[in-house]
């Protein structure tokens, strides 16, 4: 158990629908890492977060958004949904930012499925 | 340019014996971090082992060591008396020092398939 949550486990909408994916980082971690994980993409960084603040923006759609909140829980929101953004979503935390040399703990995932 | 290069998509072992699943990197950054994660069936991402730019011994998690080779820029994982277990996909994955955001930047992964 990495000590990250992620909430749900799985979700299956509709085309066109928004959803709202939810991670609680590991105790005393102030950093979110969002990403998405797809068979034809792989492993891509979408956002991450440092204690309530957007620090850095991937591959990240202009139909999603994330936020982190004070608690530093943090939810990703994903809007107008289409069948390609089927994926398994990640979220992460380290301790810091500003250093490449702490490690990223990783949630369960919450397996997204759009039809 | 692909920061993470695994070439190795599949790869089969014997219960007991060693496996080294291949990765090399690229980047000008001096300050990085290399990692290894597994992800096995169930999905998970496990954070198996680390390496920094400037550690000079390459770092060892009981049966997990890293072959850190830093002029051929290639952090192989080397997985000793593998189990059924160790069976799932490998991921290797690097932090630059230089970058905005301290993104992980992830290959593409390989399968081992450990048989009994």
């Amino acid at each position: 158990d990495s000590g990250v949550t992620q909430t749900p486990k799985h979700l299956i909408t509709a085309t066109g629908q928004r959803v709202t994916l939810r991670c609680s980082p590991r105790s005393g971690d102030l950093s979110v890492y969002w990403y998405q994980q797809s068979l034809d993409q792989g492993l891509q960084f979408l956002i991450q977060y440092y204690n309530g603040e957007e620090r850095a923006k991937g591959n990240i759609l202009e139909r999603f958004s994330a936020q982190q909140f004070p608690d530093l829980h943090s939810e990703l929101n994903l809007s107008s949904l289409e069948l390609g953004d089927s994926a398994l979503y990640f979220c992460a935390s380290s301790v810091g930012d500003q250093s490449p040399f702490h490690e990223q703990y990783f949630g369960p995932g919450t397996r997204l499925t759009v039809t | 340019a692909q920061k993470i290069t695994q070439t190795q998509p599949g790869m089969f072992v014997q219960e007991k014996e060693a496996v080294t699943l291949d990765c090399t990197y690229d980047t000008s950054d001096p300050s990085y971090g290399l990692f290894w994660y597994k992800q096995p069936s169930s999905g998970e991402m496990i954070f198996l082992i680390y390496q920094g730019s400037y550690d000079q011994q390459n770092a060892t998690e009981g049966r997990y060591s890293l072959n850190f080779q830093k002029a051929r820029k290639s952090a192989n994982l080397v997985i000793s008396a593998s189990q059924l277990g160790d069976s799932a996909m490998y991921f290797c994955a690097m932090r630059e020092g230089g970058s905005n955001d301290y993104k992980l930047s992830f290959g593409a992964g390989t399968t081992v398939t450990v048989r009994a």
